[in-house]
């Protein structure tokens, strides 16, 4: 799926560093979400923006800082990370936000960015 | 609290039907889904039910919904091995004035030639 796109695709960090994730939807969506990907574990969601607004923070530890500066692109901060946040973090975006009982919430996935923190 | 359930692995040869299961505890009434992901890249929305509907083919594809006892599944055609893949369902809900979708564990297919 082009419409969601996530740079960069990888990323090795060692726990001093401060990187940014990416996220880019050219599907002109309102809603857009963060979603981590461990292994051996469920999908996890971690945030939900709708209209630029957080609506959604799923007790994500405050070394993960979301940005939504427009309803196209999301940014992911993130700082002093742990060995356990070595994961998959995916990016989606929807028309709406998911569950309303009024329209379509099929949500989109970026590629994905392949996370290792050292 | 809200729970998707899916067996982790399923094998079968190629040419075979594949049949994957999921139960879930709620959900709001719009659409389930099922998602594929391949190898190092993003889930791939693959198909959707409507929660009015019992069943929707798609070519190779065919998800049955029995909203009854909260069961999804997903039945591929004459499987391929281009069809091995990790499979997710994911129920929407509402929690307050946001929505979600919940995903399941996901089933690995493996398909073998």
């Amino acid at each position: 799926e082009t419409g969601v796109t996530q740079t960069p695709r990888h990323l090795v960090m060692g726990m001093t560093n401060k990187k940014s994730l990416k996220c880019e939807q050219h599907l002109g969506h309102n809603a857009m979400y963060w979603y981590k990907q461990s292994a051996k574990k469920p999908l996890e969601l971690m945030f939900v923006y709708n209209f630029k607004e957080q609506t959604e923070n799923n007790s994500v530890p405050s070394r993960f800082s979301p940005e939504c500066p427009n309803s196209s692109h999301l940014f992911l901060h993130l700082h002093t990370l742990q060995p356990e946040d070595s994961a998959l973090y995916l990016c989606a975006s929807s028309q709406e936000p998911s569950g309303r009982r009024t329209s379509t919430d099929t949500q989109y996935f970026g590629p994905g960015t392949r996370l290792t923190v050292l | 609290g809200e729970d998707v359930e899916q067996s982790l692995f399923l094998s079968v040869r190629e040419g075979d039907s594949s049949v994957i299961n999921c139960t879930y505890t709620d959900s709001s009434s719009t659409y389930l889904y099922w998602y594929k992901q391949e190898p190092g890249a993003g889930l791939q929305l693959l198909t959707y039910i409507f929660s009015n509907m019992d069943m929707k083919q798609d070519q190779r594809l065919t998800v049955l919904l029995n909203k009854k006892d909260k069961h999804l599944s997903l039945r591929i055609a004459d499987t391929q091995t281009g069809d091995s893949a990790i499979y997710f369902c994911a129920v929407p809900i509402m929690a307050g004035n946001t929505g979600k979708l919940i995903f399941g564990q996901g089933t690995t297919l493996q398909v073998k030639p």
